[in-house]
């Protein structure tokens, strides 16, 4: 059964503080991606990497920055939290099939943070 | 504008109706339409995707692509209480990777 994790279901943290929000698939997926969900916004790329220590920007970059050391592991950085931060994050992966990449994305449960 | 407008609901139907769930969209170059179920306290899941246009059906599913309207439908027939939860729709103009764009999301609710 394919699995992808995350490291937290619920975290509060105070403005200014560094938060890591780690994301582990034990599926050997080639791709993985961090979003924020908010209500009436739907699902927002922040990064996405297609490879261990590749990465690239999505369509809300600021304000994060991320991590892939390892092919199982996605870290997700928030430098300085702030208030506009509070969200839900969500961690997905998908793969690459005869060098196409999977439409298919496999989710986590997600990581409510709230910035206080 | 956003690229994929969704309705965000709530949509209650009783138990054993037709649901219709909608998406509309900009972007001519989107090829590849998924739609995704999220459960509450957990991640979207794929449940139908569809390459072009026509349809595709799955069980008590079935998805639309009307591509000259830009416009995607999900139907389900014979709703059950199980069904409640958010819908999304999503879309690609490649292979569905690093620019899959989400709607909004729209709650239903399957009173029992």
């Amino acid at each position: 059964d394919v699995k992808v994790t995350q490291s937290s279901r619920y975290l509060v943290k105070r403005t200014g503080e560094k938060v890591f929000l780690e994301c582990v698939q034990d599926m050997d997926h080639e791709n993985m991606f961090w979003y924020r969900q908010d209500p009436g916004l739907g699902l927002r790329l922040i990064y996405f990497s297609y490879d261990v220590k590749m990465k690239e920007k999505g369509d809300i970059p600021e304000g994060y920055s991320v991590s892939r050391e390892k092919k199982e592991r996605f870290s997700l950085i928030l430098e300085s939290a702030s208030t506009n931060q509070t969200s839900m994050y969500l961690c997905a992966s998908s793969s690459n099939n005869l060098g196409q990449t999977s439409y298919e994305q496999y989710f986590g449960p997600g990581t409510r943070l709230t910035v206080t | 504008q956003k690229e994929v407008e969704q309705d965000p609901g709530p949509l209650s139907v009783p138990e054993g109706a037709i649901v219709s769930l909608n998406c509309t969209y900009s972007n001519s170059a989107f090829q590849y339409f998924m739609w995704y179920r999220q459960y509450s306290r957990k991640g979207p899941e794929l449940l139908m995707y569809t390459y072009s246009s026509g349809n595709k059906e799955d069980g008590r599913f079935t998805a639309q692509v009307d591509k000259s309207s830009k416009y995607i439908s999900l139907f389900i027939r014979d709703s059950q209480p199980s069904d409640s939860a958010t819908y999304l729709c999503a879309m690609s103009a490649g292979t569905g990777g690093f620019k899959t764009i989400f709607g909004a999301g729209t709650r239903l609710f399957v009173k029992a």
